[in-house]
């Protein structure tokens, strides 16, 4: 069944370092991709997306490119700050639309100042 | 706006029990979602609804799990004979439709089963 393996944390990161989260996917069909962010207290928000091979989604400065080839959608960010630190969760949606996410375990982010 | 609001924010229950959990979605939004995440399993599908039907169960984990909406609107999830593994954050989410792509989430419900 369709599946998203992504690096396990916690990771640890000073401000302005920069960050790369690994997200890989298994699916049948052409998934949508997501990558959610949990703050600490609060509910799971949609930080970016892409739709379609070779789309890139961005957001807050954060970027992560669908890669086909590689069944990738990896996240980064050229410069992490203090307010970055949450749970990040890479997602596939289903049958091309959202009708079921299928979550990856999650990535623990704390940036230091 | 208001966004999905969920209730009760926390619920202890004794094993046998049952529950029953609330989400209110976004007004206008077809269609909802019920997810678990727990710290063994991570981020669980459970059922989804488009208007008040409900085409995809598959991800309950049990018959002791079930779920209805009315109106279009507000949703429960019941779970009967609550079990420990049972215990978990119950997230719910809504969306314009199936096909927006963007969930909204709400801050979930945190059970205990003791």
């Amino acid at each position: 069944g369709d599946s998203v393996t992504q690096m396990e944390g916690p990771v640890t990161l000073s401000e302005e370092a920069f960050l790369t989260i690994n997200c890989t996917y298994t699916a049948t069909g052409y998934p949508s991709l997501f990558w959610y962010v949990q703050y600490p207290g609060e509910g799971l928000q949609l930080l970016l997306k892409a739709t379609k091979a070779d789309d890139k989604g961005s957001n807050k400065g954060f970027e992560a490119t669908y890669r086909k080839e590689t069944t990738s959608f990896h996240l980064e960010k050229g410069s992490v700050q203090v307010s970055d630190s949450a749970v990040y969760f890479c997602a596939l949606g289903t049958q091309g639309g959202s009708e079921k996410l299928v979550f990856g375990k999650g990535t623990k982010l704390t940036v230091n100042p | 706006g208001a966004g999905v609001s969920q209730s009760p924010s926390n619920k202890v229950t004794e094993k046998g029990k049952d529950v029953e959990l609330r989400c209110d979605p976004i007004s206008g939004h077809t269609a909802l979602y019920w997810y678990r995440q727990s710290l063994g399993q991570g981020l669980e599908f459970l059922i989804y609804f488009q208007g008040n039907s409900a085409p995809d169960k598959s991800g309950l984990p049990s018959d002791r799990f079930s779920a209805e909406r009315t109106g279009g609107s507000v949703s429960t999830l019941t779970i009967q004979r609550t079990q420990q593994e049972d215990s978990a954050v119950y997230l719910c989410a809504s969306s314009l439709s199936i096909t927006s792509y963007e969930q909204y989430f709400g801050p979930g419900t945190r059970l205990t089963v003791t």
